[in-house]
């Protein structure tokens, strides 16, 4: 999973309780990316950051925030749960050089919300 | 959990046969272009690439062909194996955006 890990790799709380998700890299890649994953839907942008301390909104970030404090770590906290978050979630990364912008995913967390 | 692969459109191949996966993108400005495979509990895996100015990439076993005039992208797989039983999806990009836009999927089933 090119030196990517995600912690928890599964997660199951209640509505209404804070979670983080924890994205590590060990390539030094400046891009980071977190996405959820649903049935019917495929792969949704959350929130993404550029460097350190630089982040930017995707298009289901409501409910959700990120932060990004060290190049290796990107974290994702649901500040108050709820059970329409109960999904699988993807953390990427990418050095996105010029033209190209492959991007390597983690082994993703399933979070289920009660 | 749901499988994320339910709700998907799935193509049922013989071992040996040759796959081919659609995958037509929404922006005629996009210009790089991915086929990702995810197998059942992990995460996405980069397959191959191609950019705006080809219209044909080969890697080991796979192809990929791009028509931009219908904006459509095809991924060939050879000699199709159960190995290569996941779901498959495109996704797109523009020059100078650092996001990418996912496709939803094809499921592809590989029997012995």
């Amino acid at each position: 999973d090119a030196g990517i890990t995600q912690s928890p790799r599964h997660k199951v709380t209640e509505t209404g309780t804070p979670v983080t998700l924890r994205c590590h890299q060990t390539e030094n890649h400046r891009y980071m990316y977190w996405y959820r994953q649903d049935p019917g839907h495929g792969l949704r942008l959350i929130h993404y950051s550029y460097g350190v301390k630089d982040t930017d909104k995707g298009e289901v970030s409501d409910g959700y925030s990120v932060s990004r404090s060290k190049t290796e770590d990107f974290l994702l906290t649901l500040e108050s749960a709820t059970s329409s978050q109960t999904s699988v979630y993807f953390c990427a990364i990418s050095e996105s050089r010029g033209l190209s912008n492959e991007q390597f995913f983690g082994p993703g967390t399933r979070l289920t919300v009660l | 959990g749901e499988s994320v692969g339910l709700h998907l459109p799935t193509l049922s191949v013989q071992e040996g046969d040759n796959s081919i996966i659609n995958c037509a993108y929404s922006n005629s400005a996009s210009d790089y272009f991915i086929w990702y495979k995810q197998e059942s509990g992990k995460g996405p895996q980069f397959i191959i690439d191609i950019r705006s100015n080809m219209d044909k990439r080969q890697g080991q076993r796979v192809t990929v062909l791009l028509n931009k005039t219908v904006k459509h992208l095809s991924l060939q797989i050879a000699a199709t194996q159960p190995g290569d039983s996941a779901v498959y999806f495109c996704a797109e990009n523009i020059a100078g955006y650092s996001t990418l836009t996912f496709g939803k999927g094809t499921m592809l089933l590989v029997s012995p």
